[in-house]
Formats: C-alpha cells, structure tokens, sequence
C-alpha cells in the first residue's frame, strides 16, 4: 500500500519560491504516476500539474510560467517548486497518486497529509 | 478550463438516499468516461470514492455509486449515515494542458 508523506516551508513572502518534496513509500515508483494539487481555505480543489515515472510532465496552464515539478528517482521523492508567489498562492498543498498496486487510473487515488502554505509580507 | 458544476449543498435523513450531480461540458465531463469523486472530512485529505464514472476503490462502501448521462456525472450515496457527512468534489480528466478539473463542490448534511 503507497503511502506519501510531504513537507516544506509553511510561511513565505510575496515573490519567493514554493518548494515542496512528497516522499513515496510503497507502491511501485518505476511505474506510477502523481499529482500536486492545492486547496485555499474555504474553497475548492485546483489540479497544478502531474509528473509520470520517468519524468514525463504536464501543468495547468495557469500555472505554466511559474511551476515545475520533478522527480528524484534515487530517493523515491516527488517535488514542487511554485515561482513568485502571492497571496492568492496561500493554501494547503497536496501530493497525490494515481495508482494503487497494479491499478492506475485517470483520478487521485492515494493521497499526502496535504502541507499549509501562506503567503504573506 | 472552468470547474464543473456541483449544488451548493445537499442533504438527507439517514437511511435516506441523496444523489450530487456534476455538470461539465462534450470537452469534459461528456467526452471522457474519466469522472471521479471524492470525500473530503474537514481538515482532511480528499478520498477516492468512485473513479472513471462507476468504478468503486477497494474498501469504499457500496452505499457509493457512480454513473454519467451526457455531459453529467452523478454520485449517489444510498442509506445515508452520519460519517457521510462531509465535502463531495467530482473531477474529469480532459486532454488539454491541463489535464484535470474539479467540480465547485457540495457539502452533504445528514439531518
């Protein structure tokens, strides 16, 4: 059974950078693929881009300019950096998977605990 | 991309069934057999409960089906319990940049 576990800076100023890491435990990371999503407080759920196994990505055209998303295969991790952050940057952060053992599919299936992240001066 | 659209909320009595639509477009919802839902307690990660229109995750209770007419997808939620009290979000998988979108979303109140 995957389990994720995500972290990094909580608090950040306008105009730095987000940066998350997701550490994958389980599963099978030479052949699954994940998600980051955010959350802001009180509102819905907004899909930021998706990477595959071998380092394949996808983004959300809002954030084309500003996101990557990368793997370190060596140490089973996924991370996030967000360029130039602003207030409405301010949510929680989710790493998520789509796969559960042999099944992958076009959803979210396993997901991290979620990070808070504010963006504030 | 815009976000499907979800009610606001819904509610029902337990025992009672209550049915959450989500309504997107032929580029979304109604081109693609890739709806999923998900449940989401507060302060909660969201969890899969149904994925590519009716598909049921192992462990997820069979009182959660799912189904799509056209350009809307449904969850049902039969013999309503308490612990169902939570957020609802669907989502669809749209082959454009971006790759997926999110229903508004519908808070469920079991009276």
């Amino acid at each position: 059974q995957e389990q994720l576990q995500q972290w990094g800076a909580g608090l950040l100023k306008p105009s730095e950078t987000l940066s998350l890491t997701c550490a994958v435990h389980g599963g099978s990371f030479s052949a699954y693929w994940w998600s980051w999503i955010r959350q802001p407080p009180g509102k819905g759920l907004e899909w930021i881009g998706q990477i595959d196994h071998s380092g394949g990505t996808s983004y959300n055209a809002s954030f084309q300019s500003r996101v990557t998303i990368s793997l370190d295969t060596s140490k089973n991790q996924l991370s996030l950096k967000l360029n130039s952050v602003i207030a409405a940057d301010t949510a929680v952060y989710y790493c998520a998977s789509h796969c559960s053992g042999t099944n992958c599919y076009y959803g979210f299936d396993t997901w991290g605990q979620g990070t808070m992240v504010s963006v504030s001066s | 991309q815009s976000a499907l659209t979800q009610p606001a909320s819904v509610s029902g009595s337990p025992g009672q069934s209550i049915t959450i639509s989500c309504t997107g477009t032929s580029s979304d919802v109604g081109g693609y057999n890739y709806v999923s839902w998900y449940q989401q307690h507060p302060g909660k990660a969201p969890k899969v409960m149904i994925y590519h229109v009716s598909n049921r995750p192992s462990g997820v209770s069979n009182r959660f089906s799912g189904s799509k007419s056209g350009n809307t997808a449904s969850l049902t939620i039969s013999g309503l319990q308490a612990e169902d009290e939570a957020d609802y979000y669907c989502s669809s998988y749209i082959t454009a940049s971006t790759l997926y979108v999110f229903g508004t979303g519908t808070k469920v109140t079991v009276l």
